[in-house]
């Protein structure tokens, strides 16, 4: 069975950071790309970030770029992702997400996401 | 950036209705075009992808259609179960980007 746990969420002051994890099992992870996807509370889905299953192709929102940085360690089946100078609207659950493929964007198994509020 | 702009955003349907969302990039993604459903409190489901392929388990009366800038997502007959939010998303470039969604609710 797929598995993606999150974790590392909580409550945060703006211009602080937060390093969010994803544990998987019942897949080969180092075959897969991954991804992060966010939803604000009560607003639709937003794509974070990805990564390739071999690191070489890293992709950013415009809303993140520069702060935020994903990464992936396939020996510990782990994603993660970096994010520095939270800023309000980076509110949201985050999900952690399996790609189907090596490379893209294509979404077939999801975690229940962990929960980031960014306020003072 | 490619925007996907879905309609409409919130639909009233009944039991046994033919639904149908639809979804329009800015410009053309080819089939690069993928659709999930989301019941609160849960994460999102992939339903259909590359425009029309139907996800393993999915039940038939989902179907996806079309190829550039619009696509289709319909419900032959809808189920209780059906009643959920939708969302599109193009696979075609970065940054990936979703539809705005569309809330299916009871009528």
């Amino acid at each position: 069975e797929v598995q993606l746990v999150e974790s590392g969420g909580g409550l945060v002051q703006p211009g602080r950071s937060l390093r969010l994890s994803c544990v998987v099992s019942g897949f080969t992870f180092d075959d897969y790309a991954m991804h992060w996807v966010r939803q604000a509370p009560g607003k639709g889905l937003e794509w974070v970030s990805g990564i390739s299953w071999n690191s070489g192709s890293i992709g950013y929102a415009d809303s993140v770029k520069g702060r935020f940085t994903i990464s992936r360690d396939n020996a510990k089946k782990s994603l993660y992702l970096q994010m520095n100078s939270l800023r309000a609207e980076d509110t949201a659950l985050y999900y952690c997400a399996k790609d189907r493929n090596r490379e893209g964007a294509l979404f077939d198994y999801w975690g229940q996401g962990t929960l980031v509020t960014v306020s003072s | 950036d490619i925007q996907m702009t879905q309609s409409p955003s919130s639909l009233s349907a009944s039991v046994g209705d033919r639904v149908t969302i639809t979804c329009r990039a800015s410009q053309s993604i080819n089939r690069y075009l993928n659709w999930y459903q989301q019941k609160p409190g849960k994460a999102p489901k992939l339903l259909i992808y590359a425009a029309s392929s139907l996800e393993s388990g999915v039940p038939s009366r989902f179907s996806g259609s079309g190829s550039g800038t619009d696509f289709t997502l319909t419900i032959s007959s809808l189920q209780p179960e059906d009643f959920a939010s939708y969302y599109c998303q193009q696979s075609y470039s970065i940054p990936r980007t979703f539809g705005q969604g569309t809330k299916v609710e009871i009528k």
